[in-house]
């Protein structure tokens, strides 16, 4: 267990739609970041949050937003869904903001859109 | 474009035997990390290295960082089934971008 959580664990919804995945960190950890990861394919860094703060941006699609708050946790917004969006997407947080950190990821969401 | 590219993309190997996965990019790394990803599951991390020429080992496992610090390898002897799984590499390259790139990924499959 790597102490960090994601809900929900899956999700089923229909293309056009919005949906919300949630992240809680390590206890003490500043850093989030989003990984999508489709089928056989390698993980796509999305975005990084450091206390609160864009750090970095990744291939994230202008449909998709996300945001840290005060408590650290964090929401990857994704809207106007389509089949291609269907991949597992994952959380992952580190004590710090940058400089090659170890990341410990979180068990995934499974997003299906149909 | 920063990438980690690894090598080879797939392998298959029967129990006992020794293994080398390969990892290199044009870029240097600040450090690079190195998980082991099971099916729908997260990455979990192995090993950070952190030093040019820095070996270091974990069981059966050892890790290698390039002395220009642009590659490494994992060498896994007698593999057992339980090393089965896709090995990630991952890093910040040293120009301080904050982007964490992951490599391509090395699909190992040990064969009892």
């Amino acid at each position: 267990d790597s102490g960090v959580t994601q809900t929900p664990k899956h999700l089923i919804t229909a293309t056009g739609q919005r949906v919300t995945l949630r992240c809680s960190p390590r206890s003490g950890d500043l850093s989030v970041y989003w990984y999508q990861q489709s089928l056989d394919q390698g993980l796509q860094f999305l975005i990084q949050y450091y206390n609160g703060e864009e750090r970095a941006k990744g291939n994230i699609l202008e449909r998709f937003s996300a945001q840290q708050f005060p408590d650290l946790h964090s929401e990857l917004n994704l809207s106007s869904l389509e089949l291609g969006d269907s991949a597992l997407y994952f959380c992952a947080s580190s004590p710090r903001g940058g400089g090659g950190n170890e990341q410990f990821f979180g068990p995934g969401t499974r997003l299906t859109v149909l | 474009t920063q990438l980690l590219e690894q090598s080879p993309q797939f392998l298959s190997i029967q129990e006992g035997e020794n293994l080398t996965v390969y990892c290199n990019s044009s870029s240097v790394f600040s450090s690079l990390q190195w998980y082991r990803q099971e099916p729908g599951e997260g990455p979990v991390l192995l090993v950070t290295v952190v030093t040019g020429g820095e070996v270091k080992k974990l069981k059966r496992l050892t890790f290698q960082f390039g002395d220009a610090r642009k590659d490494s390898s994992l060498h896994i002897t007698a593999a057992q089934p339980g090393d089965t799984g896709l090995y990630l590499c991952a890093g910040e390259a040293a120009s301080g971008t904050y982007k964490y790139i992951f490599g391509t990924g090395t699909r190992l499959k040990v064969l009892a």
